[in-house]
């Protein structure tokens, strides 16, 4: 059974702070996606990472995608209340051409 | 452009009773899924569509829970009976089509509540 484990699974910080939650998994994806999931929604597509040791800026968002292709991590700097939410990475097996695997999640609350 | 629509937001129904949910997908995309999402996990694939065929359909239990895609459009997801463990948020996404890389679009969900 292929899993995403994410840690830590919740996380509460003062605005401002800077952060790194992770998404580890003893499987190799071809590509792993992360997405932002509020309260009430669905989950958003924030970036993709296909190659092994990539990484992705998106203003103060920070993807890095492991050099192994099995794990990858998210850093926050400066982190304003409006970053808070449930954090959900996705990896696509590499055996597997359609379905994603998903994470448990993160809950970051970023406190003004 | 349109996102995917679903209805309802909410329902609260009692254990035995059954429940329908609606999806409406982005216009042209060809694949449209249908996830199970319980109160701090992450979302969990019941059935995938691509156009009116089923792809996948391993997680869903097929003794309660049905759904169907006519016309390669709207999809609907029923469950009959329900049970207490089906409390959830109901997502439908859809994307372009299947395959690596493709992003998918989630609707809002559908909070159902089993008492």
């Amino acid at each position: 059974t292929q899993l995403l484990e994410q840690s830590p699974q919740f996380l509460s910080i003062q605005e401002g702070e800077n952060l790194t939650v992770y998404c580890n998994s003893s499987s190799v994806f071809s590509s792993l996606q992360w997405y932002r999931q509020e309260p009430g929604e669905g989950p958003v597509l924030l970036v993709t990472v296909v190659t092994g040791g990539e990484v992705k800026k998106l203003k103060r968002l920070t993807f890095q995608f492991g050099d192994a292709r099995k794990d990858s991590s998210l850093h926050i700097t400066a982190a304003q209340p409006g970053d808070t939410g449930l954090y959900l990475c996705a990896g696509a097996p590499r055996d597997s051409n359609y379905q994603l695997i998903w994470g448990a999640g993160t809950k970051l609350i970023i406190k003004p | 452009e349109a996102g995917v629509a679903q209805s309802p937001r909410y329902k609260i129904i009692e254990k035995r009773q059954s429940v329908a949910f609606w999806c409406n997908p982005i216009s042209g995309h060809a694949t449209l899924y249908w996830y199970q999402q319980i109160l701090g996990q992450g979302p969990k694939l019941l059935i995938q569509f691509q156009n009116n065929g089923v792809v996948d359909d391993s997680q869903l239990p097929k003794d309660r829970f049905s759904a169907e895609r006519l016309k390669g459009v709207d999809s609907t997801l029923k469950i009959q009976p329900a049970k207490l463990e089906d409390s959830a948020v109901y997502l439908c996404a859809s994307s372009f089509t299947s395959g690596q890389g493709y992003e998918q679009y989630f609707g809002p969900g559908t909070r159902l509540t089993v008492t």
